[in-house]
């Protein structure tokens, strides 16, 4: 079975400073794995994916997300954050033979100034 | 959000009235979906189509009822059925039905029982 783990509730980080939100799957096979980002009372907004190719996969508002297949991880990433980018985050994975997309329960992340 | 578009905002119910929750696309995407959001809980599927007149039960099915008489809009019906339905309903779509397909959100509708 999928499964996607975020490890984290919760995030804080200084503006300015350099952010990590993390991410671990589990597929049998083949992972697409895709970030959302979602601010409050909001849908979700697409950020990424990784589909197949070059393991760094670069993604809207400065964020990219690296995937590693030994360490089954795919973690988002920012060289330096903005308050602006204090929201929820989900990442999500499917198999690549298709099935449900499964996210995970997701990351408060926090930018203070 | 743009292209999917969800009304309305902000739902109140009584307990023991069935709602309706609409969901509309205009980005002549072929799939649709359900999910539900608690806090805490990531988002769960509830149901899914992807063509019109054929809709599959997600993970929590129970006490919802959707139809997909036009490619554009997939409605949800929350039933007296539904023991807790107070939740942050989200639909979404996707261009295909491809596991590389992004799926795309609405902006939600909020749903409390009183």
């Amino acid at each position: 079975a999928q499964s996607v783990a975020q490890p984290e509730d919760q995030v804080n980080v200084a503006e300015g400073n350099p952010l990590t939100v993390k991410c671990t799957y589990s597929v049998s096979g083949n992972p697409y794995l895709f970030w959302y980002v979602q601010y409050p009372n909001r849908g979700l907004q697409f950020l990424l994916k990784y589909i197949t190719g070059d393991n760094l996969v670069k993604g809207s508002y400065g964020f990219e997300a690296e995937f590693n297949k030994s360490q089954t991880s795919f973690h988002l990433k920012k060289p330096s954050a903005l308050v602006s980018d204090s929201a929820l985050y989900f990442c999500a994975v499917r198999h690549s033979l298709g099935g449900k997309l499964i996210f995970g329960q997701g990351t408060e992340l926090s930018v203070k100034p | 959000d743009g292209g999917i578009t969800q009304s309305p905002k902000y739902l109140f119910r009584k307990e023991g009235q069935n709602v309706t929750l609409s969901c509309e696309q205009n980005l002549n995407h072929d799939a649709m979906y359900w999910y539900r959001q608690d806090p805490g809980q990531g988002l769960r599927l509830i149901y899914y189509s992807q063509i019109v007149n054929d809709f599959q039960k997600g993970d929590i099915a129970e006490g919802y009822s959707v139809s997909r008489e036009k490619k554009e809009s997939f409605p949800l019906t929350v039933t007296s059925a539904q023991k807790n339905p107070t939740a942050f309903y989200l639909c979404a779509s996707t261009p295909g039905q491809g596991p590389q397909d992004t799926q795309y959100f609405g902006p939600g509708t909020r749903l409390t029982v009183l």
